[in-house]
C-alpha cells in the first residue's frame, strides 16, 4: 500500500495568512494526489485533482502543486470559511490511501 | 444538479449485514464509476471500494479490510449504487460516504460526495 505523510498534523492560523501543507506518499504517484476539505459534520469536498486542477466551484486562493512523492496545497488567503481538516489522496494505486488530515484552527 | 445522497443506515449487531444504499440525479449514471468512502468516529478517511461503469466492465476493487465481507453493486436502470456489507463487525462502525467517479474507477476523483449514513455495529 502506498503511505501517505501528511504535515503539519494542525496548524493555527489568522484570516489573511497564507498556509502551506504538505503530503508525502511512499512511492511515486505520477500526477494522481487529490485533496479535500471537511468541515466538521459535513461530508469532504473536492478542492484540488491531479496536483493541481482546481475544481469546478473552488476558490483560486486554493493551489496545489509538487511531483513525484511530494506535494503542497496552498491557502493563498485564509478566509474564515476556510477553517476545517484538509486530506489528501492518492489514487494511483489501489488501495487509494488517504493523508492523516490536516485541521486549520483560528488562532 | 448532481446530488448523491445516501440511505438505509442504521444499529445493527455484530454479525449480521446490512445493506446501504446511493440514489444518485443531475448526470448520466451509466456513464460513471461509483465509489464508497467510510469515517469511524473522530478518525479519517478510508476507502472502501469502486465499481467502475458498464463500458469498462463493471467491475469492482475492494480494500483489503473489507474484502470477501463486502459487495458493491450499480444498477443503471434505478441509478442506485449498493453497498452490501456482511459479517459486520465493531470496528466497521463509521459514516459511509457514496461517491461519484471518473468511469474507470481507477486513478479518478471523488467529485461528488453525499451526506452519509450512519452505520453502529454494537450488541
Amino acid at each position: 500500500d502506498i503511505q501517505m505523510t501528511q504535515s503539519p498534523s494542525s496548524l493555527s492560523a489568522s484570516v489573511g495568512d497564507r498556509v502551506t501543507i504538505t503530503c508525502r506518499t511512499s512511492q511515486g504517484i505520477s500526477r494522481y494526489l487529490n485533496w479535500y476539505q471537511q468541515k466538521p459534520g459535513k461530508a469532504p469536498k473536492l478542492l484540488i485533482y491531479g496536483v493541481s486542477s482546481l475544481q469546478s466551484g473552488v476558490p483560486s486562493r486554493f493551489s496545489g502543486s509538487g511531483s513525484g512523492t511530494d506535494f503542497t496545497l496552498t491557502i493563498s488567503s485564509l478566509q474564515p470559511e476556510d477553517f476545517a481538516t484538509y486530506y489528501c489522496q492518492q489514487t494511483s494505486n489501489t488501495p487509494w490511501t488517504f493523508g492523516q488530515g490536516t485541521n486549520v484552527e483560528i488562532k | 444538479e448532481v446530488q448523491v445522497v445516501e440511505s438505509g443506515g442504521g444499529l445493527v449487531e455484530p454479525g449480521r449485514s446490512l445493506r446501504v444504499s446511493c440514489t444518485a440525479s443531475g448526470f448520466t449514471f451509466d456513464d460513471y464509476a461509483m465509489s464508497w468512502f467510510r469515517q469511524a468516529p473522530g478518525k479519517g478517511l478510508e476507502w472502501i471500494g469502486f465499481i467502475r461503469s458498464k463500458t469498462y466492465g463493471g467491475t469492482a476493487e475492494y480494500a483489503a479490510s473489507v474484502r470477501g465481507r463486502f459487495s458493491i453493486s450499480k444498477d443503471d436502470s434505478k441509478r442506485i449504487a449498493y453497498l452490501q456489507m456482511n459479517s459486520l463487525k465493531t470496528e466497521d462502525t463509521a459514516m459511509y460516504y457514496c461517491t461519484r467517479n471518473g468511469p474507470y474507477g481507477g486513478n479518478s476523483r471523488a467529485d461528488y460526495w453525499g451526506q452519509g449514513t450512519l452505520v453502529t455495529v454494537s450488541s
